[in-house]
C-alpha cells in the first residue's frame, strides 16, 4: 500500500496559470517531506519539509507542510511551458532505515503555450 | 560538471543475459542508491550503500547485485536479465545518511529486455 499518495494524477493547463499539486501520506514517525521536478531524465531537487505551516519558495514555486493534516501542497505561479514535467513527492520516515525515501506516483503536469 | 552520472545511458539487450550499469558521483558525498523507475514513472528504492557498507537491501531478485568499490562508485550488476527488468534505473547519492540530506540523482539508465 502506498505511504505517499499524490493527487491529481495529470493536470493539463494554459500558460499563466496557477496550478496546486497535493501530496498525502501516511507515516507514524514523520521525518521530512522531498519534492522533485523530473523532466525527460533525473529527477531535480526542489524542496525539503520538515516543519509544519513554514512556506519554502523558490521564483514561482512554494510549499507548505501540514504535519497535522499529513499532506503538502506545491504552488506554481504563472505557469510557463517550461514547467511542464512530472512531479515527484517523497517521504522519509524516521521508522524506516536511514535514506530511505518513499515517493508518490507523481503528477504529470503539462503546460499549453 | 556532471555531480552524478551513469553509463550506459541506453542498454538493449536479450533475456538471460548478464549486465552492468556504473554510477559515479564527484560530490564527495557518502551515500548511495539504486532506484528503479517503472513504466508508469514510479520510482522504488532498491539498495543503498554507505561509505562502502550495504545499508539498504530491498526485496529485489538475487540476480541484482550491487557493488561499491569506494565512496564515489556504486555500479549494478544484473544476471540472467528477463522482461520484467525493462525499466529505468536511477543512482542517486547524498551527503550522509541522515533524513536531513536531499538526494541527487543521475541522468538514468533506459534498460530494455527483449
Amino acid at each position: 500500500e502506498d505511504k505517499v499518495v499524490q493527487s491529481p494524477l495529470s493536470l493539463v493547463v494554459h500558460e499563466g496559470d496557477t496550478v496546486t499539486l497535493n501530496c498525502s501520506y501516511e507515516v507514524t514517525n514523520f521525518r521530512s517531506l522531498l519534492w522533485y521536478k523530473q523532466e525527460k531524465k533525473a529527477p531535480t531537487f526542489l524542496f525539503m519539509l520538515t516543519s509544519s505551516g513554514i512556506e519554502k519558495k523558490s521564483g514561482r514555486l512554494s510549499s507548505i507542510l501540514d504535519k497535522k493534516e499529513l499532506f503538502s501542497i506545491l504552488n506554481i505561479t504563472a505557469t510557463q511551458t517550461g514547467d511542464s514535467a512530472v512531479y515527484l513527492c517523497a517521504l522519509a520516515d524516521r521508522g524506516s532505515t536511514l535514506g530511505r525515501l518513499y515517493f508518490g506516483r507523481g503528477t504529470q503536469l503539462t503546460v499549453w503555450p | 560538471d556532471t555531480a552524478v552520472s551513469q553509463t550506459p545511458k541506453y542498454l538493449v539487450t536479450q533475456m538471460g543475459n548478464d549486465k552492468s550499469i556504473k554510477c559515479e558521483q564527484n560530490l564527495g558525498h557518502d551515500t548511495m542508491y539504486w532506484y528503479k523507475q517503472d513504466s508508469k514513472k514510479f520510482l522504488k528504492i532498491m539498495f543503498s550503500y554507505n561509505n562502502k557498507e550495504l545499508i539498504i537491501n530491498e526485496t529485489v531478485p538475487n540476480r541484482f547485485s550491487p557493488k561499491s568499490p569506494d565512496k564515489a562508485h556504486l555500479n549494478l550488476h544484473i544476471n540472467s536479465l528477463e522482461l520484467g527488468d525493462s525499466a529505468v534505473y536511477f543512482c542517486a547519492s547524498s551527503q550522509a545518511l541522515a533524513y536531513s540530506y536531499e538526494q541527487y540523482f543521475g541522468p538514468g539508465t533506459r534498460l530494455t529486455v527483449t
